[in-house]
């Protein structure tokens, strides 16, 4: 299957720690995103790729959010010091270039910080 | 900050009937789209309709859209157990100066057998 695939799926971390998700995309989609999802609640945007290059960046990151997409295939989205408030699933999708289209979504890792 | 509003925000229907969900939205679009969410997974595309549309059909799909009013409406027919998931509309938005697909909150549907 050559979905979009997260890691980990799962991450149980202490308050303050750094946990970093990694994406591997469709290999022939050009866009990245990534999203935010709380329980009961739908994705926010978070930020997006166009190759390697990061295009968007939400208000909702904070300064200990970064995302990079080296070579403009998988990507990474650290999050430093983490807070309780930063658990969610972290939701990473990816579509071809052009107008906002389909996005093919991986099953998410879920972040829970104690 | 949400585009897109779903209602009802939970629906519970027996296997067989056919299940409504309703979607508004704010700002006009290029297109609209409804992805379904099974409980801990990743969303899954289900249908795109574009502005200049106003009825698409896919299987038991089918979605409406009125960009006047700005809502759309996703009927589930003949609904079965393994419809059971949380359903979203998402719609493309300008927003700080970029287009981007912004979700709504989502409709849970139960199915009971």
């Amino acid at each position: 299957d050559t979905g979009v695939s997260q890691d980990p799926r799962h991450k149980i971390t202490k308050r303050g720690q750094n946990v970093t998700f990694r994406c591997d995309p469709i290999s022939e989609h050009n866009r990245l995103y990534w999203y935010r999802q709380t329980l009961g609640q739908g994705p926010e945007f978070l930020t997006y790729f166009q190759n390697e290059a990061q295009l968007e960046k939400s208000r909702l990151l904070s300064d200990r959010f970064s995302a990079e997409r080296p070579k403009g295939s998988f990507s990474t989205l650290e999050i430093q010091r983490t807070e309780q408030g930063d658990s969610a699933m972290y939701l990473c999708a990816s579509s071809p270039s052009g107008s906002v289209g389909e996005l093919f979504f991986g099953e998410g890792s879920r972040l829970t910080v104690l | 900050s949400q585009q897109g509003e779903e209602d009802p925000q939970a629906l519970s229907i027996q296997e067989g009937e056919n299940a409504t969900m309703n979607c508004s939205y704010k700002t006009s679009i290029n297109n609209l789209q409804w992805y379904r969410q099974n409980s801990g997974r990743g969303l899954v595309h289900l249908i795109l309709i574009r502005s200049n549309e106003r009825e698409k059909h896919s299987g038991r799909l089918r979605v409406t859209l009125d960009t006047s009013k700005k809502s759309s409406s996703l009927l589930i027919t003949a609904s079965r157990a393994a419809d059971t998931a949380s359903y979203f509309c998402a719609t493309d938005a300008l927003i700080q100066g970029a287009q981007k697909l912004v979700f709504g909150q989502g409709t849970r549907l139960t199915i009971n057998p």
